[in-house]
């Protein structure tokens, strides 16, 4: 497996408080990406990240921002979370983003209850 | 927006059985990719496929490319308890920005 993991790996919350979840890769990727997984919806992208202080918005990023000071960290946070953000939330490195060979690589995840 | 359909969503089958999963996109696609989400795990890279038409294959596992870019199958020959789990498809759009476009999944279970 790449070097990607993931903080943390359980979390449960309240209604209104901000939470931020880590990535962080050993693998000097330049892109990185936060994905929600639910039920009959697969994987869906929030945000990610083309290269440090570069990032840009994916098809559900409503609730979400994101930062990214060095290559190896990707921190997503919920300003105010709120019970529909209630996931599985997986990152992802890729080597390249304009590749045609590009492939994602997965962390192993964070299951976040918002209560 | 561009959307990736999978079908079917759940799948039974009895061990030895075969398996197929088919994911269609609205837009024609760069490439194809195939990934493999074991019961609490995480998704892991199974194959890409580039060519319009391309077949490729992974021991049981046959992967197929539509000849018009917008369309492809994963088929698993005489299933193994092994190759339970929920099987996504993603699709890079031609003008990519690098974001894969993921299908909902289909979820194997195997009955020994």
């Amino acid at each position: 497996d790449a070097g990607i993991t993931q903080s943390p790996r359980h979390k449960v919350t309240e209604t209104g408080t901000p939470v931020t979840l880590r990535c962080h890769q050993t693998e000097n990727h330049r892109y990185m990406y936060w994905y929600r997984q639910d039920p009959g919806h697969g994987l869906r992208l929030i945000h990610y990240s083309y290269g440090v202080k570069d990032t840009d918005k994916g098809e559900v990023s409503d609730g979400y921002s994101v930062s990214r000071s060095k290559t190896e960290d990707f921190l997503l946070t919920l300003e105010s979370a709120t019970s529909s953000q209630t996931s599985v939330y997986f990152c992802a490195i890729s080597d390249s983003g304009r590749h045609v060979t590009d492939t994602q690589y997965f962390g192993p995840g964070t299951r976040l209850t918002v209560l | 927006g561009q959307q990736v359909m999978q079908i079917p969503q759940y799948q039974h089958v009895q061990e030895g059985e075969d398996f197929t999963t088919y994911c269609n996109s609205s837009t024609t696609l760069s490439n194809i990719q195939w990934y493999k989400q074991r019961p609490g795990g995480h998704p892991v890279f199974l194959i890409q496929l580039v060519k319009s038409g391309e077949v490729k294959k992974q021991k049981r596992l046959t992967f197929q490319f539509g000849e018009a870019k917008k369309n492809s199958s994963l088929h698993i020959t005489a299933t193994q308890t092994t190759d339970v789990g929920t099987y996504f498809c993603a699709g890079l759009r031609s003008s990519n920005t690098g974001k894969l476009i993921f299908g909902q999944g289909t979820t194997l279970q195997v009955k020994p």
